[in-house]
């Protein structure tokens, strides 16, 4: 089964407008990372934030954790076209090198 | 720059065939990995090595074979038996566990078995 599962599967928003999506999971972890995908491309790293963390900017993103509900969510600000991308959350696997991937978010971003 | 090649972009074969993806790194990484991606689907991890000859099965290894003989090098080797190859391949790396460091992904090789 899945430890990562982002919510919504697709999302079409207007440029400018804030995009928000969110990744829930099943067990207790160490940290929770966020990645984009262009399509055909490989995956690239976003954030990662602790388990001791709630809250983590980098630019126009802003990612938030809570624990207590098992749930994570991303939060890109003033959309560009350029976001147009599938992101996915990562949490900890059965290893230190296990990280186990949700299905994805598709963002469309509308000019 | 630093940064991870897959090797073909693109690879056909056909059913029965051994074939072997090339993954390079420069970034002096000791952890590498292979996932696969399928269609609406998170990755799935093949295999990983967290150093130079040692590797380890993730989840789904069998069917694929990978060696790793120099730092820099993780090839994948889908095999015969791997009933449903067809797919999208992704190679990364990361500096140590990847719970606490960022993995670096190339751009993938996409296999096509007929």
């Amino acid at each position: 089964s899945q430890q990562g599962e982002e919510d919504p599967q697709a999302l079409s928003i207007q440029e400018g407008e804030n995009a928000t999506m969110n990744c829930s999971y099943k067990t207790s972890i160490n940290n929770l990372q966020w990645y984009r995908q262009n399509s055909g491309r490989g995956l690239v790293h976003l954030i990662l934030i602790r388990s001791n963390e709630r809250e983590k900017h980098s630019g126009r993103l802003r990612v938030t954790l809570d624990t207590s509900k098992k749930s994570s969510s991303l939060l890109i600000t003033a959309s560009r076209a350029a976001d147009t991308a599938s992101y996915f959350c990562a949490t900890d696997g059965n290893s230190n090198y296990q990280l186990i991937w949700g299905a994805g978010t598709k963002l469309i971003i509308k000019p | 720059d630093g940064g991870i090649t897959q090797s073909p972009k693109y690879l056909f074969r056909k059913e029965g065939q051994n074939v072997t993806l090339s993954c390079e790194q420069n970034l002096n990484h000791d952890a590498m990995y292979w996932y696969r991606q399928d269609p609406g689907q998170g990755l799935r991890l093949i295999y990983y090595s967290q150093i130079v000859n040692d590797f380890q099965k993730g989840d789904i290894a069998e069917g694929y074979s990978v060696s790793r003989e120099k730092k820099e090098s993780f090839p994948l080797t889908v095999t015969s038996a791997q009933k449903n190859p067809t797919a999208f391949y992704l190679c990364a790396s990361s500096i140590g566990s990847s719970y606490n460091s960022p993995l670096h992904f190339g751009n993938g090789t996409r296999l096509t078995v007929t």
